[in-house]
């Protein structure tokens, strides 16, 4: 079945630095990938779209220049949190959708604390 | 855009017992709707789905219905086990594009 991995699936970092959440489709081409925000006990927040080969598009809410992410190929998307804070601790989780155009794939999602 | 309300926000049940959630959507354009179910710490693992021209489907322990016309779905599993202990989000979505989930249930099967 399409498999999809995050690396690192958790990571500490201090106030003020930079962190980067990878994405990958391991077995299958995903045009399209998904990245959600889950608080504990809430449900996932879409927090932005990315589309091989071109920029995302970010859910309302959502500051562009804060979450950067890159989609450069059709089997990795990227999510870099800038000038992370202790208030963007939570659970990262991207999604994939295959070149059939139907059904995400989960990743099993990163979490991340910022002190 | 689309709105998903799932209920209960919590089930205990009794192992062997049938455990009910029940969503509902507000967007009569979509067409796909998947239940995930998400292990502390994971991500969602699809469990079942249900595509807008059908209305029910069934896999061992686990089905769910599809009232297109009331805009609601349902997701039922029966002969709870233990293992079933998790939480569960329904999701709507037109041709696959934005997924709308639920806030969540959380199952507690009491052996």
């Amino acid at each position: 079945g399409a498999v999809v991995s995050q690396h690192p699936s958790w990571v500490i970092c201090k106030s003020g630095t930079s962190v980067k959440i990878e994405c990958r489709s391991l077995d299958f081409q995903a045009t399209t990938m998904f990245w959600y925000r889950q608080f504990p006990k809430q449900s996932l927040m879409l927090m932005a779209t990315s589309n091989e080969g071109s920029k995302a598009t970010y859910e309302q809410g959502v500051e562009k220049d804060k979450f950067l992410i890159n989609h450069a190929s059709l089997t990795l998307s990227t999510l870099t949190v800038t000038s992370a804070h202790p208030e963007d601790s939570s659970f990262y989780i991207c999604s994939a959708k295959g070149l059939a155009g139907d059904e995400q794939f989960f990743g099993p999602g990163t979490r991340l604390t910022v002190l | 855009g689309e709105n998903v309300e799932q209920h209960p926000s919590t089930l205990s049940v009794q192992e062997g017992d049938s455990a009910v959630i029940k969503c509902t959507y507000s967007d009569s354009a979509s067409n796909y709707f998947p239940w995930y179910k998400q292990e502390l710490g994971k991500g969602p693992q699809l469990i079942i789905d249900i595509r807008s021209n059908v209305g029910e489907k069934k896999d061992q322990r686990i089905a769910v219905t599809l009232n297109k016309t009331a805009k609601h779905f349902s997701l039922h599993i029966t002969e709870t086990q233990p293992e079933d202990s998790a939480v569960y989000f329904c999701a709507a979505t037109y041709n696959f594009n934005k997924f709308y989930f639920g806030s969540g249930t959380k199952l507690n099967v009491k052996p």
